[in-house]
């Protein structure tokens, strides 16, 4: 069964900084693409970064360039989120999901962990 | 950057209803398109990728078409479960992703 767990969310003031993880079981962890996918409360779904299945290219949000850094271990299948500079507006649930291995759609995701980001 | 458009932002149906959703992308993108069901405080649910196939374990009430720029999600007769929002959603080779803002459907 595929098992994506989100950890390191919490409480951060503005300009501080998160590290995000994402462990991940039940697939082989090497073949596919990785993604964090964020909602703030109430407010629908968006795309923040993505990294190939070997790590070698990673993708940003705009709204994440320069402030946040994906990377992944393939021999501890682990993804990872360091957001630096946060601002009050990332606040919100993070998800890691996977790629379907070839198609690029995402069809697992984890149950997500929030950030909030206040003074 | 593709843009995604969802249209109505809020569908109020009643159970047995034939439920139709719109999404709308700001340029060709072939069939590069998904739809998740999201229920309040869980995950996205993967129901339709490449535009119209049916991810497994989905019923078959649900049913996607479309390509190149205009999409639409069909639930054929809407039941309890089905009340949720739902997203579309943009993804390429390039994993470069683009949700649309989401079409809530709630009981008339």
């Amino acid at each position: 069964e595929v098992q994506l767990l989100e950890s390191g969310g919490g409480l951060a003031q503005p300009g501080g900084s998160l590290r995000l993880s994402c462990d991940a079981s039940g697939f082989t962890f090497n073949l596919h693409a990785m993604i964090w996918v964020r909602q703030a409360p109430g407010k629908g779904l968006e795309w923040v970064s993505s990294i190939s299945s070997s790590g070698a290219a990673t993708y940003y949000a705009d709204s994440a360039k320069g402030r946040f850094t994906i990377s992944r271990d393939n021999s501890k299948n682990t993804m990872d989120l360091q957001m630096n500079s946060l601002r009050v507006e990332d606040t919100g649930v993070y998800y890691c999901g996977k790629d379907s291995s070839g198609y690029f759609y995402i069809n697992a995701w984890g149950r997500g962990t929030l950030v909030t980001v206040s003074s | 950057d593709t843009q995604m458009t969802q249209s109505p932002s809020t569908l109020s149906a009643s159970v047995g209803d034939r439920v139709t959703i719109s999404c709308r992308a700001s340029q060709f993108i072939a069939h590069w398109l998904a739809w998740y069901q999201q229920k309040p405080g869980k995950a996205p649910k993967l129901l339709i990728y490449q535009a119209s196939n049916l991810e497994d374990g989905v019923p078959s009430r649900f049913s996607g078409s479309g390509s190149g720029t205009d999409f639409t999600l069909t639930i054929s007769s809407l039941q309890p479960d089905d009340f949720a929002t739902y997203y579309c959603q943009y993804y390429n080779s390039h994993l470069f992703y683009a949700f649309g803002q989401g079409t809530k459907v709630d009981l008339k």
